[in-house]
């Protein structure tokens, strides 16, 4: 099984600053990488899959990068409807598909 | 528009069983994989198991294997979770999802069923 880590568990930012997320895989997934968004008493939506795609709906502000084992997702100015919890996600090898524990990003 | 609409959580004692739905539309329901997911309050998400179009190929993860079965009804663009001998920490909400069209990853996901496992 793949295990998935995220850095740091809570981010607090001022809105308008850039904001980088990280993710970490016990093994590499390739670019096979996606990113959640879950705001409180929501859904999670995609953000970004392939490692780097961003899904429909987001803005240019996201974006996203990595291979391997070692994964970002950038906010290049923070809104204040980009506060929620980032999982990111691999599915390179599954099952089990893994999740890591999340990011909170909140407005400082 | 693609929506996927869960139903059948509740209250359920330990060691009861229970049936979630999932209910499709606006996709080819019969031409896609079909996941179930979970996520306990104030915890993460847990991927539990999976579905091929058919039917044929099921899986699920180890802390359901044995009691959880996943099932569909392509005629009725329906999937289907049943769940025995519960536990209290298989208390969550539980979300059907399709996976993606360009990947392995979950695109849509529903909105969720709340299953309360507890006497």
């Amino acid at each position: 099984e793949v295990v998935m880590t995220q850095s740091p568990a809570t981010l607090s930012v001022s809105l308008g600053e850039r904001v980088t997320l990280s993710c970490r895989a016990s093994h590499s997934v390739s670019s096979n990488l996606a990113w959640y968004q879950q705001k409180p008493g929501q859904v999670p939506r995609l953000v970004i899959f392939g490692a780097a795609t961003r899904a429909t709906g987001f803005p240019a502000r996201f974006s996203a990068g990595g291979s391997g084992t070692e994964f970002t997702l950038t906010i290049s100015s923070l809104q204040s409807e980009d506060v929620a919890i980032y999982y990111c996600l691999q599915y390179n090898n599954w099952p089990p598909w893994t999740f890591g524990p999340g990011t909170k990003v909140e407005v400082k | 528009e693609v929506q996927v609409v869960e139903s059948g959580g509740g209250l359920v004692q330990p060691g009861g069983s229970m049936r979630l739905s999932c209910e499709a539309s606006g996709f080819t329901f019969r031409s896609h994989v079909m996941i179930w997911l979970r996520q306990a309050a104030g915890k993460g998400l847990e991927w539990i198991s999976y579905i091929s179009p058919s039917g044929t190929t099921r899986y699920y993860a180890d802390s359901v294997k044995g009691r959880f079965t996943v099932s569909r009804d392509n005629a009725k663009s329906s999937l289907f979770l049943h769940m025995d001998s519960l536990r209290a920490d298989d208390t969550a909400v539980y979300h059907c999802a399709t996976l993606g069209d360009f990947g392995d990853f979950f695109d849509y996901w529903g909105q969720g069923t709340l299953v309360t496992v507890s006497s």
